[in-house]
Parts: structure tokens; sequence; C-alpha cells
């Protein structure tokens, strides 16, 4: 079964400029949760998405922004990006698929590393 | 809110030997998990083992296994016969358990970066 996948791996932006991050969860994976992981803050929740919803969301900026499709993919929106938005970025799938028990545990994404100019 | 603490910032074994990662969490929840995650040089975010706080037998996966203290809110990770492969990242996390199901955010440690020498 394929992994959580997503795009691009690498980004160059400038400052003020926006970003779109895409991530596909784990065929029947319903929740999708993005996290931004920094040498100075590690990593962080940035929200949560399930059945197109965001149900948890971290303490970041409204220029922090992200939505869910009826396929469970997601995507997050950066605005008028700053320097300190430089991350890597992660999402990570949930759901029910293979042992029931494991159905709350995350599974993560090789990333999306991102540079602002 | 949650905090998770790695007090452990970088540790250095040689192959073969048995390596004990710390983790200490502070939280007024009763219902959680807690997970160790590896992220090698790569990036990628792997899981290595879980546990559900209602739980009192430590989880065990292959050459890994856990100390799970609630009491004490300590949740250690040990590696045997340890591995050139196993250098990387470690990442202690912690997850509230929501009633409807799904995921709610993960708390993580500042993590550990474990170095196997050869």
């Amino acid at each position: 079964k394929a992994g959580v996948t997503q795009t691009p791996r690498y980004l160059i932006k400038t400052r003020g400029q926006q970003v779109t991050l895409s991530c596909s969860p784990i065929s029947g994976h319903r929740s999708v949760s993005w996290y931004q992981q920094t040498p100075g803050q590690g990593l962080q929740f940035l929200f949560e998405y399930f059945s197109e919803t965001q149900r948890n969301k971290g303490n970041f900026p409204g220029r922090f922004s992200g939505r869910q499709f009826s396929n469970s993919r997601s995507e997050m929106n950066v605005s008028t990006l700053e320097l300190g938005d430089s991350a890597l970025y992660l999402c990570a799938s949930s759901g029910i698929s293979g042992r029931a028990e494991y159905q709350e545990t995350q599974y993560f994404g090789p990333g999306t590393r991102l540079l602002v100019l | 809110a949650q905090t998770v603490t790695q007090s452990q910032p970088e540790m250095s074994v040689q192959e073969a030997e048995t390596v004990t990662l710390s983790c200490t969490y502070d939280t007024s929840e009763n219902n959680y998990y807690l997970f160790w995650y590896k992220q090698p040089p790569s990036r990628q975010m792997i899981l290595v083992i879980r546990q559900e706080a209602y739980k009192q037998q430590n989880a065990t996966e292959n050459r890994f296994s856990v100390n799970f203290q609630k009491a004490a809110k300590s949740f250690s990770l040990k590696i045997s016969d340890s591995q050139l492969g196993d250098t990387a990242m470690y990442f202690c996390a912690f997850m509230k358990r929501e009633s409807g199901g799904g995921a709610d955010g993960l708390t993580f440690g500042k993590g550990t970066h474990l170095i196997i020498q050869p």
C-alpha cells in the first residue's frame, strides 16, 4: 500500500509570495495533519483535517491555512511568506487501514522543504 | 497544554550495544498515546513504537521496547543490539486521545540524536 505523498518536495520562494503544498494520505485514511519543523522551534502542529473539516488547529497565524478535499487529499497554503517560514513541512495521515487499534497513529510523508529568500 | 522533554540532545554507542533514550511528559489528560518516531538523514519521519496510556504492558517491536511509567510520566525507549541503520534523530511524542476517533495534534520533544558507531 502506498504511503503518504507530498508535493513538491522542494520549493524556493521570495518574501511576500504565497505557496501551496499538497498531501495525499494513505488510502483509506480520512485524517490529515500538518506540521512545521524548524531547527529553532522543532516540530510544531499546524492543523488537522477530517472529512473536509478542520478539527484542530495549532498556534500559527492566519497566514497559514489549509483545506481537505472529498478524496481526503489536503493542501496547505501560506500567504505573504516571511523568512521565518523556511522549514520542512510534514504531512501525516491516520485512519482505519490495517490494524484497527492503529487507526489513531499518524504516518508521515517525506515532507516539503520550503526556502524563503 | 502538554509538554514533552527529551533531556539527551545526543547519544553515541557502539554497534550491537543496548541504548536507552529518555522522555518525560507533562499532562493533565488521562487518556492518551505516546510514540517514538525516528527521523534519519532523509528526514522521513518513521514510526518506531506506540503505547496507549491505559495499557500497563510495555510495548515492544522487535529490537525496540519502551518502559512506560504512567505515574512518573516517563516513557523511555530501549534499543537492543543497535545497528548502524539506527542512526537518526529520535522524537518522543504525545497525543491526546479523542473520544470521537481521528487524530489530535502530536506534541513532540526536541529530539535525541543517536549515533551508532561501527
